[in-house]
């Protein structure tokens, strides 16, 4: 079936560190990609996606490239803030609704930024 | 412009009990789906309603069903609840692209 699987945090980085998040997934044909971001105590924001092969989605810093040779989606950002501490979900979703219909999450990462 | 918006914020209901959840979605969202976050996970897809129909269901009991009315708002109700229906509710609104999320309804089953 389809699934996502994400690295297990928590993950405890200081400012400024380079992050990266591991997101492998498994579907048939041409699923869309995205990331998603959850702040304590609100739902969840469309960090970026991508919805086709060597595809690079980016947002506020973060990027993620669609790798389909490596069923591959990991988020990477090059300086991380306090303010980005959060919990990040990866996705996908398949036709014939791609970018409308049912997302299939991982199972989240916390990220933890200190000062 | 608001966006989703789910009615009520937080919720105790015993086992047993019925339960209904409401979502609003954002203006000229004409899709509707609902997920269920437990603590810790990654929230499960639990159905989609477009045009008043389901569209789309993932793997949740008969217990679980929804509507979605002319206005594109939507209902989703739970029957004869039980302890492990304890999460966060989570509604969505889509217009063929991005999906907006509210920030959805804690319900804790006694």
């Amino acid at each position: 079936g389809n699934s996502v699987t994400q690295m297990e945090g928590p993950v405890t980085l200081s400012e400024e560190a380079f992050l990266t998040i591991n997101c492998t997934y498994t579907a048939t044909g041409y699923p869309s990609l995205f990331w998603y971001v959850q702040y304590p105590g609100e739902g969840l924001q469309l960090l970026l996606k991508a919805t086709k092969a060597d595809d690079k989605g980016s947002n506020k810093g973060f990027e993620a490239t669609y790798r389909k040779e490596t069923t591959s989606f990991h988020l990477e950002k090059g300086s991380v803030q306090v303010s980005d501490s959060a919990v990040y979900f990866c996705a996908l979703s398949r036709p014939p609704y791609n970018q409308g219909g049912k997302l299939i999450f991982g199972q989240g990462t916390e990220l933890s930024v200190k000062p | 412009d608001a966006g989703v918006t789910q009615s009520p914020t937080h919720l105790i209901k015993t086992r047993g009990q019925q339960v209904t959840l409401r979502c609003s979605p954002k203006s000229g969202h004409d899709t509707v789906s609902w997920y269920q976050q437990a603590l810790g996970q990654g929230p499960q897809f639990i159905f989609q309603y477009y045009e008043e129909e389901e569209r789309q269901r993932g793997n949740f009991p008969d217990r679980f069903s929804g509507h979605q009315f002319p206005n594109y708002s939507s209902e989703l109700n739970v029957n004869a609840l039980l302890l492990g229906d304890s999460a966060l509710y989570l509604c969505a609104s889509t217009r063929e692209t991005e999906a907006f999320f509210g920030q959805g309804t804690r319900l804790t089953v006694v």
